[in-house]
C-alpha cells in the first residue's frame, strides 16, 4: 500500500513550538505536495514543488515552511506564525499530467 | 484561480440505488477532472478520472460526465453498496508547463443504508 509514508501518524504540538512533517515516496516522482484537511474544507494546497530545489506557494501557505533537496522527500515545517494548525495533513506526489497519489497523513493537534 | 463548486454535500441513499454527484470549474483551461474516494481516517484514492477530450467515462458501477460547455462535470454510482460509504471529492486541473497542481471541491459525505 502506497510508495508514499507520513510520519509521524499523530503528532502534538504546544503553542509557540513548530514542527515538522516528514514525507517520504519511493515512486521515482517529481513533484509532491502538501493539503491541509478540515471538517466541511476538502484539500486546500499548502506547498507543491515540481522538482528537485525549487518549490511554490499554495492556497494557505502562510505559516507554513518546506524543502527539497532529495527527490524523495518534501518535510513540512508548521511554525509557530500558524495560528490554527490542528488538522489533518496529508502529502501527495505525481508525475506529470497524472494521477496524485497520497500519503496516509500526519493528525496535528495542538495542546 | 480555478474555483470547484460541489454539491450536494451530503447524501443518503438506500443500499441498491444510485448516486449523482456534480462539480462545477470555473476555469475553462482546466483539461483533467479525477474522483477521489476517501473512507474515515484513511487517504484519498483515485477511483475515476476524466480528459477534456472526452464527454463520458465508465469502469463497472461508476461512471464520469463532462460538460465542458457548461463547466461541469458530476461522478454516478449505480447499484450502491453499504461499502460505498464515504466521502468524494472531485478536483481540476490543466496542464501547461510544468503546472499539474488539482483544486479540489469541498466533498461529498455519501452515506448508503443496508
Amino acid at each position: 500500500d502506497g510508495g508514499i509514508t507520513q510520519s509521524p501518524k499523530y503528532l502534538f504540538r504546544k503553542e509557540g513550538q513548530n514542527v515538522t512533517l516528514s514525507c517520504e515516496q519511493n515512486l521515482n516522482h517529481d513533484a509532491m505536495y502538501w493539503y491541509r484537511q478540515d471538517p466541511g474544507q476538502g484539500l486546500r494546497l499548502i506547498y507543491y514543488s515540481q522538482i528537485v530545489n525549487d518549490f511554490q506557494k499554495g492556497d494557505i501557505a502562510e505559516g507554513y515552511s518546506v524543502s527539497r533537496e532529495k527527490k524523495e522527500s518534501f518535510p513540512l515545517t508548521v511554525t509557530s506564525a500558524q495560528k490554527n494548525p490542528t488538522a489533518f495533513y496529508l502529502c501527495a506526489s505525481n508525475q506529470g499530467y497524472n494521477e496524485q497519489f497520497f500519503g496516509p497523513g500526519t493528525r496535528l493537534t495542538v495542546l | 484561480g480555478e474555483n470547484v463548486e460541489q454539491h450536494p454535500s451530503t447524501l443518503s441513499v438506500q443500499e441498491g440505488d444510485s448516486a449523482v454527484i456534480k462539480c462545477t470549474y470555473s476555469d475553462s483551461a482546466s483539461n483533467y477532472f479525477p474522483w477521489y474516494k476517501q473512507e474515515l481516517g484513511k487517504r484519498p484514492q483515485l477511483i475515476i478520472d476524466i480528459r477534456s477530450n472526452v464527454g463520458e467515462k465508465k469502469d463497472q458501477r461508476i461512471a464520469v460526465t463532462l460538460n465542458k460547455t457548461a463547466k461541469h462535470f458530476s461522478l454516478h454510482i449505480t447499484e450502491t453498496q453499504p461499502e460505498d460509504s464515504a466521502v468524494y471529492f472531485c478536483a481540476a486541473s490543466k496542464s501547461g508547463g510544468s503546472n499539474y497542481k488539482l483544486t479540489f471541491g469541498k466533498g461529498t459525505l455519501l452515506t448508503v443504508n443496508p
